[in-house]
């Protein structure tokens, strides 16, 4: 069964501190993603990653950053957490396919509150 | 204007009732069109995905319209468990077909 997990599903940090997100998919997929989703808003695509050491920013990188060192693993960094990065942050994988057909498999999400 | 534009709902439908729900797009470039499903409290699901000559996956049908830039779910039968989110998704050419671009979603709430 395809599996996306996320550290955790509840995280409360204080305004200024780093934070770290961490994503892990068992399906050997390519790519990975973190999105946040905001009432109104919708999903929005915070950085993408097709391969080991590769990322790319998505629609609302700043204040945020990415490590994919192994491919199994994605991780979202907040260098200096602030009050507007309390959301719901999802991972998601999917194969590298040529067809544009391919799901994307996403964790259960981090609602992350920053005070 | 936004990239993917959807009716938020509520939709509050009877069990067994058929209903509709569209969701335009803005860019004529996109090739890649889906619904997904988002259960109260977690994570979305891939629903179905929408072919250009339409299709069907049991009580559900996906229609594309390109000369409007719509996509439309039709769900017949309503059933209880229908209830939740439904999310029109694009995908963002020039990016590859793997970014994609998530409506806000519509509500559905199926009553017995």
């Amino acid at each position: 069964d395809v599996k996306v997990t996320q550290s955790s599903r509840y995280l409360v940090k204080r305004t200024g501190e780093k934070v770290f997100l961490e994503c892990v998919q068992d399906m050997d997929h390519e790519n990975m993603f973190w999105y946040r989703q905001d009432p109104g808003l919708g999903l929005r695509l915070i950085y993408f990653s097709y391969d080991v050491k590769m990322k790319e920013k998505g629609d609302i990188p700043e204040g945020y950053s990415v490590s994919r060192e192994k491919k199994e693993r994605f991780s979202l960094i907040l260098e200096s957490a602030s009050t507007n990065q309390t959301s719901m942050y999802l991972c998601a994988s999917s194969p590298l396919g040529t067809s544009g057909e391919d799901e994307q498999y996403f964790g259960p999400g981090t609602r992350l509150t920053v005070t | 204007r936004k990239e993917v534009e959807q009716d938020p709902g509520p939709f509050n439908v009877p069990e067994g009732a058929t209903v509709a729900f569209n969701c335009t797009y803005s860019n004529s470039a996109s090739q890649s069109f889906f619904w997904y499903r988002q259960d109260c409290r977690k994570e979305p699901k891939l629903l179905m995905s929408v072919y250009s000559s339409g299709n069907e996956d049991g009580r559900f049908t996906a229609q594309l319209n390109r000369a409007s830039q719509y996509i439309s779910l039709l769900i017949r039968d309503s059933k209880l468990s229908d209830s939740a989110t439904y999310l029109c998704v694009v995908n963002k050419p020039n990016f590859g077909n793997e970014k994609l671009t998530f409506g806000t979603g519509t509500r559905l709430t199926i009553i017995p």
